[in-house]
């Protein structure tokens, strides 16, 4: 049973434009929440992280959006660079525990 | 300061056949976490180490088993191969226990069953 869904596989922006990555959560005990990136052959780097406590967190050029009612987060990049194409996961754990769970990716591809 | 590695990169093996894959943490940090990568999908959380002891397990058989030594290295090991183990495992060490510390990821040995 996933309970971390990302429905989009793949999305593709112009460099400069705005990129919108999209993650739904099942489970409401889930209260931390994270945004990976990962290159090839190399492992998932972190990007950045909310609080269920918060619905906005900014970090430069990436934003992630919390809306708890809707079990819904996304992150978006302003602006998009080409060094942003990337798998992005996202991940959430439960206020119990130390385990992540992970969508399925989205593979971003920004064209020059 | 080194970060996470992971050896061997690429494995084949085949059915039936036991596994071990070893996990470098970062400097100064206590805790491992291992994930199953499937093709197309996310990872997948398998056991978590801390302070040489399993710090929570994931929805995996017995046959994952693992070791964390007192350096804070890590092995993974999968007894009884099956098709399906196919896939990229990934360690990740982190300052904690907690969800709260980052964890950095290392590349991943990529497992083949054939």
């Amino acid at each position: 049973d996933q309970q971390v869904k990302q429905n989009s596989p793949s999305l593709s922006v112009q460099e400069g434009r705005i990129s919108i990555l999209n993650c739904d959560y099942t489970n409401s005990m889930f209260d931390y929440f994270l945004w990976y990136k990962k290159y090839p052959a190399e492992g998932p780097t972190f990007l950045i992280s909310i609080s269920s406590i918060k619905d906005k967190n900014e970090d430069g050029r990436f934003t992630v959006f919390l809306n708890k009612s809707a079990k819904h987060l996304s992150l978006h990049i302003v602006p998009s660079q080409p060094g942003d194409s990337a798998v992005y996961f996202c991940a959430a754990s439960p206020n119990t525990g130390n385990q992540f769970y992970f969508g399925t990716g989205t593979s971003l591809t920004v064209i020059p | 300061e080194t970060g996470v590695t992971q050896s061997p990169t690429h494995l084949i093996k085949t059915r039936g056949q036991q596994v071990t894959l070893r996990c470098s943490s970062q400097s100064g940090h206590n805790t491992v976490s291992w994930y199953q990568q499937a093709l197309g999908q996310g990872p997948q959380f398998i056991f978590q180490y801390y302070r040489e002891e399993e710090n929570g397990r994931g929805n995996f058989p017995p046959r994952f088993s693992g070791l964390q030594f007192p350096n804070y290295s890590s092995e993974l090991n999968v007894n009884a191969l099956e098709l399906d183990d196919s896939a990229l495992y990934l360690c990740a060490s982190s300052l904690g226990p907690s969800s709260y510390n980052e964890q950095f990821f290392g590349p991943g040995t990529r497992l083949t069953v054939l």
